[in-house]
């Protein structure tokens, strides 16, 4: 089974901490992902990469940054956490093989801040 | 832009009732659709979907495509409680460019299944 692991289940932070988000997944998928999900907008891309070191814009990626240095972990950064970035986070991970792109989540961390 | 409409957001049933979820997109290159079902945690993938007029099947739940129309729907029979759950659909695009891979979601359609 495709297990996407991500750091912490819930986290509270201040406004102006930069905040860490760390994901992992054992399956050696090609594609990683960062999403936020918001009561009625869906699922949102912050970032994707495709290969380690690798990264390119998602839908809305003002105020964040990432990070992968390696092909099993893609780091979700907050510079500078504000308060309209309280959301629940997503990370998933996919093979690049057409025939076997599909996204596998991570179970989610609501982030607070206050 | 890629775009996907779901509806209903949300919807109330009883248990044994049937139930059919919709899926509407606008996709510049189209490759395949995905349903998702997501509980207080990780969705979980249920469909994928690339030709249309086949209808995928598990237990009671199906789905087909249709890409004249340019939709999917979900159905589930005899709902149980367990069915109660955030489903989401998202449309991948075709290979080429650094877009592949990237899902395009709904804003999802909460499902309530009382006893």
């Amino acid at each position: 089974d495709v297990k996407v692991t991500q750091s912490s289940r819930y986290l509270v932070k201040r406004t102006g901490e930069k905040v860490f988000l760390e994901c992992v997944q054992d399956m050696d998928h090609e594609n990683m992902f960062w999403y936020r999900q918001d009561p009625g907008l869906g699922l949102r891309l912050i970032y994707f990469s495709y290969d380690v070191k690798m990264k390119e814009k998602g839908d809305i990626p003002e105020g964040y940054s990432v990070s992968r240095e390696k092909k099993e972990r893609f780091s979700l950064i907050l510079e500078s956490a504000s308060t309209n970035q309280t959301s629940m986070y997503l990370c998933a991970s996919s093979l690049l093989s057409v025939a076997k792109n599909i996204q596998y989540f991570g179970a989610g961390t609501r982030l607070s801040v206050l | 832009e890629d775009k996907v409409v779901q509806s209903p957001l949300s919807l109330v049933v009883h248990e044994g009732d049937t139930v059919t979820l919709n899926c509407s997109y606008e996709v510049t290159n189209f490759r395949s659709l995905l349903w998702y079902k997501q509980e207080k945690k990780a969705p979980t993938f249920l469909f994928m979907l690339t030709s249309s007029g086949i209808e995928k099947k598990s237990g009671r739940l199906s789905s087909i495509l249709d890409k004249k129309e340019l939709f999917s729907i979900l159905n589930i029979t005899a709902t149980q409680t367990g069915d109660s759950a955030v489903y989401l659909c998202a449309v991948l695009p075709n290979a080429g460019g650094t877009s592949y891979g990237k899902l395009t979601f709904g804003q999802g359609t909460i499902l309530t299944v009382h006893p």
